[in-house]
C-alpha cells in the first residue's frame, strides 16, 4: 500500500524558502506521477505541480519562477520548494500520487506551513 | 485557466436522503483523446482529500457505489444516495484535462 508523508517547517519567515519532503512507502517514485497540492485557509485548493516517473517536471504558472520540485529516488522521496514566500502562501501542503486517468489518487496527511515574522 | 464553479456552496441532508452537487467548468473538459478527466474528492473533517470519481463516472478503488458521477463537456454532477454519517466534508471537483490543473471552490456537506 502506498504511504505518503509531508515533512519540513511549520513556519518559515516572509521572503525566505519553503522545504518541504514527501516520503513515499510501498511504491516507487520512479512510476507514475509525484505531485503538490495545496489548500489556502478556506477551500481554496491550489496545484502547484509535478514530477514524473522520469524526473521531468510541471509547474502552475502561478507559481512563475519561485518553485522547484525535486526528488531523490535513492531514498524514495521528493522535494518542494518555494522561494520567496509571503503571508499569502500560508497554507496545508500535500503531496500526493496519480494513477492513470487520475491525477490525485493518493495523498499524504498534509502539513501546515504558516508564514509570519 | 478552466474555472471550476461549484454549486450549492453548502448542503444539508437528513440520513438516507440523497443530495446532487454540481460542477461546470468554463472551457470544455473534453481532451484531445476523447477523455473527460473530471474528479470528484471528499475530505472528511481533519483528513486529507480522497479520491472518489475519475473521468466523470468511474468509482476510485474501494468507493461505495452510493457515489455516482456523470456529465459530460461542461457541466458534471456528483450524486451521493442513502447518505451516512461519514459522508459529511467538503466534496471538491477538479479536471485534469488542461493545465494548470484546477479545483472547484468546494461543497460542504452537512447531515441534519
Amino acid at each position: 500500500e502506498v504511504q505518503l508523508q509531508e515533512s519540513g517547517p511549520g513556519l518559515v519567515k516572509p521572503s525566505q524558502s519553503l522545504s518541504l519532503t514527501c516520503s513515499v512507502t510501498g511504491y516507487s517514485i520512479t512510476s507514475n506521477y509525484w505531485g503538490w497540492i495545496r489548500k489556502f485557509p478556506g477551500n481554496k485548493m491550489e496545484w502547484m505541480g509535478y514530477i514524473s516517473y522520469s524526473g521531468s517536471t510541471s509547474y502552475n504558472p502561478s507559481l512563475k519562477s519561485r518553485i522547484s520540485i525535486t526528488r531523490d529516488t535513492s531514498k524514495n522521496q521528493f522535494f518542494l520548494q518555494l522561494n520567496s514566500v509571503t503571508t499569502e502562501d500560508t497554507a496545508t501542503y500535500y503531496c500526493a500520487r496519480g494513477q492513470g486517468a487520475a491525477p490525485f489518487a493518493y495523498w499524504g496527511q498534509g502539513t501546515l506551513v504558516t508564514v509570519s515574522s | 485557466d478552466v474555472v471550476m464553479t461549484q454549486t450549492p456552496v453548502s448542503l444539508s441532508v437528513s440520513l438516507g436522503g440523497q443530495v446532487s452537487i454540481s460542477c461546470r467548468s468554463s472551457q470544455s473538459l473534453v481532451h484531445n483523446n476523447g477523455n473527460t478527466y473530471l474528479s470528484w474528492y471528499l475530505q472528511k473533517p481533519g483528513q486529507s482529500p480522497q479520491l472518489l470519481i475519475y473521468k466523470v463516472s468511474n468509482r476510485f478503488s474501494g468507493i461505495s457505489d452510493r457515489f455516482s458521477g456523470s456529465g459530460s463537456g461542461t457541466d458534471f454532477t456528483l450524486k451521493i444516495s442513502r447518505v451516512e454519517p461519514d459522508d459529511l466534508g467538503v466534496y471538491y471537483c477538479g479536471q485534469g484535462t488542461q493545465y494548470p490543473l484546477t479545483f472547484g471552490s468546494g461543497t460542504k456537506l452537512e447531515i441534519k
